[in-house]
């Protein structure tokens, strides 16, 4: 079935680990993206990527990297995690084109403490 | 940058009518987006405007004018499972999303 994978879907860490969240997709989408979803903030942007091998920091990147090697797979590394990035992860793709809309993948819920 | 507003919370009866109300204010307008969100759930895509005017989709419409940084989105013959948030998201020129907070619609029978 064509869509976004992530993993974990869920994951406790101690503060100072260091994670990746991953992020698959089987639909040759060109853009991909990592927003954070906290209570009375809504989606934040975090990095994005408009076609493989390049990527751009969004709304709040600090903290953060991602790479894409390839179209299918855009994860997200936290390199020594903080308990201000406790929240829902989603990935998302998009084909790029000016009518093109998001995808959301399900989502992982992160907790560092 | 977006500045995107929309309220937090909507209570409305099954069978009855809601309109959601988003303003904006952008540097650069490309296409707003509805999206809808149940608890523990990924948003799922509902509608999209770029030009102004109302498009319609089943018991689903959303009004956009650019002029007034407004869209609403319309939601009619309510049922149980429209309880959820709905999420309005600008687009910019480069094809980024921002996200306004979310408005939480409750439907009681």
């Amino acid at each position: 079935i064509a869509g976004i994978t992530q993993a974990p879907t869920s994951q406790i860490l101690a503060a100072g680990r260091r994670m990746t969240l991953r992020c698959t997709q089987d639909m040759r989408h060109n853009a991909m993206y990592w927003y954070r979803q906290d209570l009375g903030l809504g989606l934040r942007l975090i990095h994005y990527s408009n076609t493989a091998g390049t990527t751009g920091e969004g709304e709040v990147p600090d903290g953060y990297s991602v790479s894409r090697a390839n179209t299918d797979d855009f994860p997200l590394t936290l390199a020594s995690a903080v308990p201000s990035q406790t929240s829902v992860y989603f990935c998302a793709s998009s084909g790029g084109l000016a009518t093109d809309t998001q995808y959301f993948g399900p989502g992982t819920r992160l907790t560092v403490l | 940058g977006q500045n995107i507003d929309q309220p937090t919370e909507m209570t409305a009866t099954e069978g009855a009518i809601v309109q959601i109300n988003c303003t904006y204010q952008t540097s650069g307008f490309n296409g707003l987006f509805w999206y809808q969100q149940h608890a523990g759930e990924a948003p799922t895509f509902l509608s999209y405007n770029v030009l102004d005017g109302l498009e319609e989709k089943g018991r689903f419409s959303s009004f956009l004018s650019r002029s007034k940084g407004y869209s609403y989105l319309l939601l009619k013959e309510l049922q149980m499972k429209d309880s959820a948030s709905y999420l309005c998201a600008v687009r910019d020129r480069d094809y980024k999303l921002s996200f306004g907070a979310g408005t939480t619609v409750t439907v009681r029978a």
